[in-house]
């Protein structure tokens, strides 16, 4: 099974700094990967969808990258209503989230 | 539009078994996966396994087979998802999520294991 490392599992931050989180595949994944906001009380969604496409509706201040084994989702600019969790999840084969990243403001 | 709605809350004893439905409007069911994702209590997301409900076709993670089963009404647009043997541990919400276009979630369902 393809395993995906997350990290950092949780980070605090100001509101304006540039937040960075990794996902790792155990092999290689070509582009397939999601990656998800789910807030506290709410439903998970769908933020970044092939590793770089950024779902409508959602600030040009989400971005993700990677390809291959190596993955990152960005951040550029934190803002208050940013605070979440936030998961990478690989769909080739069966899908699997990664660990999750919660995220702070300080 | 799309809407997918879940059954409410269950209360299980250990051992037990609960079945929860997800119920889908607006698109053609049979048409795209039905996932379900679990957030056990304190835990993370876990992507239990989808059904397809065109031809009732599963596939499950590999840390709940034997113990779920994913089926599907096709006639009432509904999928379901049983899980046996609970333990304390599977307490969380479950969520059925489809795929179509965008990513539609249904609220959740709390389940509960607890003597």
């Amino acid at each position: 099974d393809i395993q995906m490392t997350q990290s950092p599992s949780s980070l605090s931050a100001s509101v304006g700094d540039r937040v960075t989180i990794t996902c790792q595949a155990s092999q290689d994944i070509r582009n397939h990967v999601n990656w998800y906001q789910h807030k506290p009380g709410r439903t998970p969604k769908l933020l970044i969808y092939d590793a770089s496409n950024l779902e409508t509706g959602f600030p040009s201040r989400f971005s993700g990258s990677g390809s291959g084994t190596d993955f990152t989702f960005t951040i550029s600019g934190l803002q208050p209503e940013d605070v979440a969790t936030y998961y990478c999840q690989h769909y080739d084969g069966l899908p699997l989230f990664g660990g999750g990243t919660k995220v702070e403001v300080k | 539009q799309v809407q997918v709605v879940q059954s409410g809350a269950e209360v299980k004893k250990p051992g037990a078994s609960v079945k929860v439905s997800c119920k889908t409007s607006g698109y053609m069911f049979t048409a795209y996966y039905v996932h379900w994702v679990r957030q056990a209590s304190g835990q993370g997301l876990e992507w239990m396994g989808r059904i397809y409900p065109n031809s009732g076709g599963t596939d499950y993670a590999r840390k709940f087979q034997g113990r779920v089963i994913m089926t599907r009404d096709t006639s009432i647009n509904t999928a379901y998802m049983e899980v046996s043997r609970l333990r304390s541990d599977d307490t969380g919400v479950y969520y059925c999520v489809v795929y179509n276009d965008k990513d539609f979630w249904g609220q959740g369902t709390l389940v509960t294991v607890s003597s």
